[in-house]
């Protein structure tokens, strides 16, 4: 079975950093653009950013709301994803999905197929 | 960064309705939209992709229509189990982003 499972959530201080794990199993993560996206509690899907595949350069693309304080990255050998945050804030405080695209490359369309149930990260003093 | 829009926010709606959400896109994205379901304390799954391509496994009652900036996701007769939280994706440009949610309620 497909799977994604999170891991590293947890409570930091503001201005604190840290870093989320996804470990994929059931697929190789090094098929696929994975994708970051985050629910903060009661509130809608926010998409943070992706990591695409070899054949791309491990391109990374980062929403504009965590651009230069979020880093997305991969461990192809570990089939494993990752989330770097720092200098997070109170408005950082969310379930952290990690999720694989599924992207055709001859029609440009792409979705999130596979997603895991989370990571909760909470910025509080 | 391209805005999306949903509407309305909440519906409350019976088993057996027919509804749809509407979505619209802050320029235009051709066709690259996705919809996915929420419900509470799972992740989403995608239920629509390229606009209105139903994804492997989603029921008929599922169908979805637009193009450009306007975009709707109907569910022909509603089941208990399509009540839940929708929400549309664009793809279209290099920075993906979602609408804020249309929640469906039951009546």
């Amino acid at each position: 079975e497909e799977q994604l499972l999170e891991s590293g959530g947890g409570l930091v201080k503001p201005g604190g950093s840290l870093r989320l794990s996804c470990a994929a199993s059931g697929f190789s993560v090094k098929d696929f653009y994975m994708d970051w996206v985050r629910q903060a509690p009661g509130k809608g899907l926010e998409w943070v950013g992706r990591s695409k595949t070899k054949a791309y350069n491990h391109t990374v693309d980062h929403a504009a709301s965590v651009q230069g304080r979020f880093t997305i990255s991969r461990d192809d050998s570990k089939n494993s994803l990752y989330l770097q945050m720092s200098g997070l804030r109170s408005e950082d405080t969310a379930l952290y999905y990690c999720a694989r695209t599924y992207y055709d490359p001859w029609s440009g369309y792409f979705w999130l197929d596979i997603w895991g149930q989370g990571s909760l990260v909470i910025v509080s003093s | 960064d391209i805005q999306m829009t949903q509407s309305p926010s909440s519906l409350s709606a019976s088993v057996g309705d027919r509804v749809t959400i509407t979505c619209r896109a802050s320029q235009n994205i051709a066709n690259y939209l996705n919809w996915y379901q929420q419900k509470p304390g799972r992740a989403p799954k995608v239920l629509i992709f390229a606009a209105s391509r139903l994804q492997t496994g989603v029921p008929s009652r599922f169908s979805a229509y637009g193009s450009g900036t306007e975009f709707t996701l109907t569910i022909a007769s509603l089941q208990p189990e399509d009540f839940a939280t929708y929400y549309c994706q664009q793809t279209f440009s290099t920075l993906h982003s979602f609408g804020q949610g249309t929640k469906l309620e039951i009546k």
